[in-house]
């Protein structure tokens, strides 16, 4: 079975914060794959990133960047100079490449983050 | 190009009564997700098609939920004899192929099921 856990259910920090969004998951497969998604208020899921579990390189994407880690099975999300259009509820997820789960997407519950001006 | 998109944006129906959501996903992808998501929770896993087939639906919670994808674009989403715990988000994503390297799903702006 497939797990994402996101052990923070609320952040808030101030603009131009740094904060970071926590993911770990739990899978029996050695290929898959790991993503982010944003949900602002109006509901929406945005694809963010998507990484393979080969593929351990670190991240920057803008303000963006992604630590992959397998060895904690960790995939962490960190935002540089939060803005508050920043603000949204975040989700990890996980998909296998491979086997019965192939395909589908296992979600954290998500990290409502705010950004206060 | 336009994105997914699915209709009604917001059902109101009466406990015991039928629905139908539909999903028109991007054009070219053959993979199509369903999925529902309560408040306050990470959307959970319905069923997903590949082409008209549906590949995996083990995640349709009961026989009441049933989902078609007859030729290969558009899905609906069917369900029967709604109860209140089927108060939801319905949220429809398509991407270019199941599984491969192109697996990111993408997004339609989802159906907000309310069963009185």
């Amino acid at each position: 079975a497939q797990k994402v856990t996101q052990a923070q259910t609320e952040i808030s920090v101030v603009e131009k914060e740094d904060v970071t969004l926590d993911c770990v998951y739990e899978t029996r497969d050695t290929t898959y794959y790991l993503f982010w998604y944003k949900q602002p208020p109006s509901g929406e899921l945005v694809f963010l990133i998507r990484r393979n579990s080969f593929d351990e390189q670190n991240e920057i994407s803008g303000r963006y960047s992604w630590n992959f880690q397998k060895s904690t099975s960790s995939f962490n999300f960190t935002i540089t100079a939060s803005q508050v259009v920043d603000s949204a509820v975040y989700f990890c997820a996980l998909s296998e490449a491979r086997g019965t789960n192939a395909g589908k997407s296992t979600f954290g519950d998500g990290t409502t983050l705010t950004v206060k001006p | 190009g336009a994105g997914v998109s699915q209709t009604p944006s917001n059902k109101v129906t009466e406990k015991g009564k039928y629905v139908e959501l539909r999903c028109d996903p991007i054009s070219g992808h053959t993979a199509l997700y369903w999925y529902r998501q309560s408040l306050g929770q990470g959307p959970e896993f319905l069923i997903y098609f590949q082409g008209t087939g549906a590949a995996d639906d083990s995640g349709l919670p009961n026989d009441r939920f049933f989902a078609v994808r007859p030729e290969g674009s558009v899905s609906t989403l069917k369900i029967q004899r709604t109860e209140r715990g089927d108060s939801a988000m319905y949220l429809c994503a398509s991407s270019p192929s199941l599984g491969g390297t192109y697996n990111e799903q993408f997004f339609g702006p989802g159906t907000r099921l309310t069963v009185l």
